[in-house]
């Protein structure tokens, strides 16, 4: 499966707990970016990263959220202590290009259906 | 705050018709326009994109610009059942990497 592959599919998770959400790119993409999906609601933009780096993070709530895109590894987006307002599709999308390097076609991973209970 | 806005509909068309989905976009400095179809319960999928002004035809699909106005449209001719999805309008700036998507258009293509 050359795509981007994201799992879990569906995590459920009591509040206050931690919820880790795994991304691994197209083959030979290096640009991974977060997007929230809230129910009946567009796409947020969360976080950019490139390998061993963050981007920009800007679309990313100031505290409990972190991710990261390690040398080796798929991209990890951590929820701490989640809260039932964290329940939503969160996806990731991949690039060849970043940038200033032209159209970015991203192409998005399954998702993950995090439920907070 | 950049914006882009579509029309939530739903927009129904008979079958064979032609389906004209609609963007505007608040941001003069943009530069790539994307199309993507989604599924209930399903991912994004990528229909094309465009960057210049005119249109740009890729099968049934045709994606209009007209950045004077801030206007992309999406065109889907021959329409079919399974086009029924919601269409997601997304605008990139060159110099930048985020993408910023409208809430969606959801078609119905009646049989």
């Amino acid at each position: 499966n050359a795509g981007v592959m994201q799992n879990p599919r569906h995590l459920v998770r009591r509040r206050g707990q931690e919820a880790r959400l795994r991304c691994s790119p197209m083959k030979g993409h290096s640009h991974v970016y977060w997007y929230r999906q809230l129910p009946e609601e567009g796409l947020k933009f969360m976080v950019y990263l490139q390998k061993e780096n963050i981007i920009d993070e800007s679309g990313m709530p100031k505290e409990r959220f972190s991710a990261e895109f390690p040398k080796e590894g798929p991209s990890i987006l951590r929820i701490q202590q989640v809260v039932r307002g964290d329940s939503a599709a969160y996806f990731c999308a991949s690039s060849l290009q970043g940038a200033g390097q032209g159209v970015n076609e991203q192409f998005f991973g399954p998702g993950t259906r995090l439920t907070v209970l | 705050q950049k914006e882009v806005e579509q029309n939530s509909g739903p927009l129904s068309v008979p079958e064979g018709a032609i389906a004209s989905l609609n963007c505007t976009y608040s941001d003069r400095g943009s530069q790539s326009f994307f199309w993507y179809r989604q599924y209930s319960g399903k991912s994004p999928e990528l229909i094309m994109f465009i960057y210049s002004n005119g249109d740009k035809e890729d099968g049934r699909f045709t994606a209009q610009l007209n950045k004077a106005s801030q206007y992309v449209s999406l065109l889907i001719r021959d329409s079919q059942p399974s086009d029924s999805a919601t269409y997601l309008c997304a605008v990139s700036d060159s110099g930048t990497y985020k993408y910023i998507f409208g809430t969606g258009t959801r078609l119905k293509v009646l049989a």
